[in-house]
């Protein structure tokens, strides 16, 4: 079936340093890929997501491409700052046939916490 | 917009009680899921449906759980004979279907089973 591995947390940044998290997943044919974020205290939101191959997906500063020959969907960002502190959640839907087709798989999140 | 919404927020009860949770989803999504987080665990498939039918369950819902969507508007999820191993975030989540399948969470419902 399909599954996602994300990096160990927590991570723990200054203000403006570089941030990678790293993500893999586990899926036949062609999944849809996602990164979720859970800001404190409220539910999770979509950050970005890629539908395909080579896609690239953006937002507020993140970025993350849909990599298939590594079976990857690193999230980065160049300059973090103080309120991206959140748990971040990678996630995959589809490529394993219409039974699992729309239900997303998360990996087990990764804290982040950013200091001025 | 209203988003998802979810109720009640938190919930405690006792071990051996039925409890009842309800979604809102977003009024033009036709497809509604539930979830199931534990601490420090990303969140679980539990079940979804489209309409008003149910598509799919995970083997994670066991018999003690059911959800209903009779309208295929608001769904309800309940656990009978609750269990301490029950206690979790309970997510609800709606999408269009052709939409691209992002899914749009509710704040959850925090569960305590004593």
């Amino acid at each position: 079936g399909n599954s996602v591995t994300q990096m160990e947390g927590p991570v723990t940044l200054s203000e403006e340093a570089f941030l990678t998290i790293n993500c893999t997943y586990t899926a036949t044919g062609y999944p849809s890929l996602f990164w979720y974020v859970q800001y404190p205290g409220e539910g999770l939101q979509l950050l970005l997501k890629a539908t395909k191959a080579d896609d690239k997906g953006s937002n507020k500063g993140f970025e993350a491409t849909y990599r298939k020959e590594t079976t990857s969907f690193h999230l980065e960002k160049g300059s973090v700052q103080v309120s991206d502190s959140a748990v971040y959640f990678c996630a995959l839907s589809g490529g394993a046939g219409g039974t699992s087709y729309g239900k997303l798989t998360f990996g087990q999140g990764t804290i982040l916490t950013v200091h001025p | 917009d209203t988003g998802v919404s979810q109720d009640p927020r938190h919930k405690i009860t006792k071990r051996g009680q039925n409890v009842t949770f309800r979604c809102d989803p977003i009024s033009e999504h036709n497809r509604l899921y539930w979830y199931r987080q534990t601490l420090g665990q990303g969140p679980e498939f539990l079940t979804y449906f489209q309409n008003e039918a149910q598509l799919e369950k995970s083997r994670l819902l066991s018999d003690r759980f059911s959800a209903e969507r009779p309208k295929g508007s608001f769904s309800t999820l309940e656990i009978q004979r609750t269990e301490q191993g029950d206690s979790a975030m309970y997510l609800c989540a709606s999408s269009f279907a052709g939409g691209g399948e992002t899914q749009y969470f509710g704040p959850g419902t925090r569960l305590l089973v004593l």
